[in-house]
């Protein structure tokens, strides 16, 4: 089977600027959970979206959203960018077998918001 | 905030050494797991240990499970170039209904060869 996908790989923004990001999960797997990661604060979780529901919500600003479709593919939103907003943003697929299983991460997104 | 904590924070080992991580956790766990990071890349799942498991093996991974300190180590065998990577714990963690996997701060891990 093919990995999880992201695209793109690499944004730059400025500030005050929104972006989307993408994640297409292993086929079959139908949770997906976005983090983000920093050097300072991390990896720290997002939410998750299992069957186009968002099942999950960390502690993150409501400029941070996401869906997913009905393909299981997520798409990730980031509104009115921030400089601290510049991570690796990571998407995360599992088998929904059980809330407990492994994660299979895909390659990230690098954003840099200047 | 950070479920667990690990230590060291920073590891360097030659080629052929066994390399050592712990990882502390806050709360009771339905598993354990080890994810290791490339430079800059996405995260590779390697081992899950059930919190009745008290030690597992996966090639040269051994993880080890303490519930009663809360604690779990990796041990990496005869270490290669190709293990320099960070290293992370996680743990499901569930707050005010959320539930979430959890990361430590990670181990980053040099092997010189």
């Amino acid at each position: 089977k093919a990995g999880v996908t992201q695209t793109p790989r690499y944004l730059i923004k400025t500030r005050g600027q929104q972006v989307t990001l993408s994640c297409s999960p292993i086929s079959g797997h139908r949770s997906v959970s976005w983090y983000q990661q920093t050097p300072g604060q991390g990896l720290q979780f997002l939410f998750e979206y299992f069957s186009e529901t968002q099942r999950n919500k960390g502690n993150f600003p409501g400029r941070f959203s996401g869906r997913q479709f009905s393909n299981s593919r997520s798409e990730m939103n980031v509104s009115t960018l921030e400089l601290g907003d510049s991570a690796l943003y990571l998407c995360a697929s599992s088998d929904s077998g059980s809330q407990y299983n492994e994660q299979f991460f895909g390659p990230g997104t690098r954003l840099t918001v200047l | 905030s950070q479920q667990g904590e690990e230590d060291p924070q920073a590891l360097s080992i030659q080629e052929g050494e066994n390399a050592t991580m712990n990882c502390s956790y806050k709360t009771s766990i339905n598993n354990l797991q080890w994810y290791r990071q490339n430079s800059g890349r996405g995260l590779v799942h390697l081992i899950l240990i059930r919190s009745n498991e008290r030690e597992k093996h996966s090639g040269r991974l051994r993880v080890t499970l303490d519930t009663s300190k809360k604690s779990s180590s990796l041990l990496i065998t005869a270490s290669r170039a190709a293990d320099t990577a960070s290293y992370f714990c996680a743990t499901w963690t569930l707050d005010m209904g959320r539930r979430a996997l959890t990361f430590g701060s990670g181990t980053r891990l040099q092997v010189q060869p």
